[in-house]
């Protein structure tokens, strides 16, 4: 099984849209957990930090349930913009950085 | 100028040529990271370093070795490529756990 687990997408939704991400880590000491954006095989870039209890920057809210070991992403009303690959990341109690292989958005007009 | 510097941006290579992949940043962060990244695959760890004198591997070192020169400077090698070592490399940093990482622009290795 592998450490972090996020479903590849693509999700491919109408401008103005809703639309939710799930990752999944098997390690219950994993410390700390980030979203990042990729655009087309660029570096990744933060989109947020995931906090227990949940947080929020503008369209976009991540939330972390440490019982089940998963973290959200979730975008609301979205733009054109918002079409990349969002990787979900985990802080492991060793201090590496652990990526899932990431989910596709597409956002069409 | 960017903060974490990757050189050579593109490079094709031969199988069993040695090439270095060169890191360096201007953060003046302790802890860098080596990482490839293959279609479908999202990125995976190769080496990590917390500081000069800590190198550990990561999920996918064979083949590879690394040297960290300065706390500025982590390199990565290849001793002999083969090719399926291409990929895009990233090299990241951050300053302590539970930190933001900052990446490199990537270094595009195809080893024919």
């Amino acid at each position: 099984r592998k450490e972090v687990e996020q479903d590849p997408g693509p999700f491919n939704v109408p401008e103005g849209a809703t639309v939710a991400f799930n990752c999944t880590y098997s390690n219950s000491a994993s410390q700390s957990f980030f979203w990042y954006r990729q655009d087309c095989r660029k570096e990744p870039k933060l989109l947020m930090s995931v906090y227990s209890s949940g947080n929020e920057d503008g369209r976009f809210t991540a939330q972390l349930n440490r019982a089940s070991q998963y973290i959200s992403l979730l975008i609301r009303d979205s733009k054109l913009s918002d079409s990349a690959t969002y990787l979900c990341v985990v802080n492991s109690h060793t201090g590496k950085l652990i990526f899932g292989q990431g989910t596709t958005l597409q956002v069409k007009p | 100028d960017a903060d974490v510097t990757q050189t050579p941006r593109n490079r094709i290579t031969k199988t069993g040529k040695r090439i270095m992949l060169e890191c360096s940043q201007t953060k003046g962060h302790d802890r860098m990271y080596w990482y490839r990244q293959d279609p479908g695959l999202g990125l995976r760890l190769i080496y990590y370093s917390f500081d000069v004198k800590d190198i550990n591997k990561g999920e996918i070192s064979d083949g590879y070795s690394v040297s960290r020169q300065a706390q500025a400077k982590f390199s990565l090698s290849l001793e002999s490529a083969i090719p399926n070592q291409t990929a895009l490399y990233f090299c990241a940093t951050r300053p302590e756990e539970n930190t933001e990482a900052f990446f490199g622009q990537g270094t595009r290795l195809t080893v024919v």
